[in-house]
């Protein structure tokens, strides 16, 4: 089945460095990307949604200056939090869509701490 | 954009129990897809079924079934004979507008199975 990639799982950062993400499709073509923030004991808020190619369309209230998003391939988008504070400190998710009626498939997700 | 109701935020049952999980959407589109997620504690997201709104049959999988009633927009989930390892929070969503949009997360459900 399809399988996606998420890398790191778990990262402790200081605050005013930056992080990056890893999302890899594993054995198929992600044409679009999602990107989901979760607070703990809350809902997955979806942040914002890449095409293979093409600028990342953000959601109302998500600074696209502080989560740079990039899918520069079909098997690979990165998220890369800014100068991070600690209220970045969240669970970011991944998902990808594919060609082939994969649906949508997740990553194992990404617990980033900024102390 | 859906909207998507989980009016029970937490339910807890004693194992070999069997439990519902409500779930509420509102949409516009006339097609659509439904979707439930379980994400145990340690986060990641765990497909369980993807329903199309033209298919209003119920679908059993195993332990696992699915009540849709397209015409109170509602698509529960029942789970028979709860196990410890049932123990999760459970999404429902349906996508956002249709095809590779992101999802609407409903709040969740948090299901506590007791030993």
């Amino acid at each position: 089945g399809a399988v996606v990639s998420q890398h790191p799982s778990r990262v402790i950062c200081k605050s005013g460095t930056s992080v990056k993400i890893e999302c890899r499709s594993l054995d198929f073509q992600a044409t679009t990307m999602f990107w989901y923030r979760q607070f703990p004991k809350k809902s997955l808020m979806l942040m914002a949604t890449s095409n293979e190619g093409s600028k990342a369309t953000y959601e109302q209230g998500v600074e696209k200056d502080k989560f740079l998003i990039n899918h520069a391939s079909l098997t690979l988008s990165t998220l890369t939090v800014t100068s991070a504070h600690p209220e970045d400190s969240s669970f970011y998710i991944c998902s990808a869509w594919g060609d082939g009626g994969y649906g949508y498939t997740f990553g194992s997700g990404t617990r980033l701490t900024v102390v | 954009a859906q909207k998507v109701t989980q009016a029970q935020t937490e339910i807890s049952v004693v194992e070999k129990e069997d439990v519902t999980l409500d779930c509420v959407y509102e949409t516009r589109d006339t097609t659509y897809y439904l979707f439930w997620y379980k994400q145990p504690p340690s986060g990641e997201l765990v497909f369980l079924i993807r329903r199309n709104s033209f298919d209003e049959q119920n679908e059993i999988s195993g332990r696992y079934s699915w009540n849709f009633q397209k015409s109170t927009s509602s698509f529960n989930f029942t789970i028979t004979a709860s196990q410890v390892v049932d123990s999760a929070v459970y999404f429902c969503a349906p996508p956002q507008g249709g095809g590779a949009d992101g999802l609407t997360f409903g709040k969740g459900t948090h299901l506590i199975i007791q030993p």
